[in-house]
């Protein structure tokens, strides 16, 4: 079992539209990231929220860390076809271990 | 960009036959972390260390073992490969220091590994 779990695993949306991804835990954690994974790549940071309640915002991508510092969601405003990859949360306790996500895989049709 | 490659890129091999893949880095990053990723899991940590000859497991590290002999290059060894270990092996760097960006990790292309 897996101390992340993403929800929902796949997503198929129309361009425009708007979606959130949640990543949630029972386990506490320093900080929280999102990462983005294109097929045959490794996956890239966007964003790294540290402090309960911390909204930050990329563009069209908003990122929250829950209160309790167990959960976080990404959502996507207005989606377009470069949103398409898959999605991991990545959760820190320590300074040097992180827990990834189960991952949600983004379709966005143009 | 970390400057972190890895060999090979794809591996077909047989069950029970030993099976190492390298990763290289370039950025002189203190932590380096090996990974496998399956549909519905995304990534799980294999094992990863924090110096040189300093390694320590990760959350499904059984069948696996690691050596780090110098700053730049992380190995990970299957000693005997099963159908199981089938999977896509990702190799991480980080930065030492707490905080802002040195909790980045930078990632490898990755090596899609077949046992047959």
């Amino acid at each position: 079992t897996q101390l992340l779990e993403q929800s929902p695993q796949f997503l198929s949306i129309q361009e425009g539209e708007n979606l959130t991804v949640y990543c949630n835990s029972s386990s506490v954690f320093s900080s929280l990231q999102w990462y983005r994974q294109e097929p045959g790549e490794g996956p890239v940071l966007l964003v790294t929220v540290v402090t309960g309640g911390e909204v930050k915002k990329l563009k069209r991508l908003t990122f929250q860390f829950g209160d309790a510092r167990k959960d976080s969601s990404l959502h996507i405003t207005a989606a377009q076809p470069g949103d398409t990859g898959l999605y991991l949360c990545a959760g820190v306790k320590t300074g040097n271990q992180f827990y990834f996500g189960t991952g949600t895989s983004l379709t966005v049709i143009p | 960009d970390a400057g972190i490659t890895q060999s090979p890129r794809h591996k077909v091999t047989e069950t029970g036959t030993p099976v190492t893949l390298r990763c290289h880095q370039t950025e002189n990053h203190r932590y380096m972390y090996w990974y496998r990723q399956d549909p519905g899991h995304g990534l799980r940590l294999i094992h990863y260390s924090y110096g040189v000859k300093d390694t320590d497991k990760g959350e499904v590290s059984d069948g696996y073992s690691v050596s780090r002999s110098k700053t730049e290059d992380f190995l990970l060894t299957l000693e005997s490969a099963t159908s199981s270990q089938t999977s896509v092996y990702f190799c991480a760097t980080k930065a030492s220091g707490r905080g802002g960006s040195y909790n980045e990790q930078f990632f490898g292309p990755g090596t899609r590994l077949t046992v047959l």
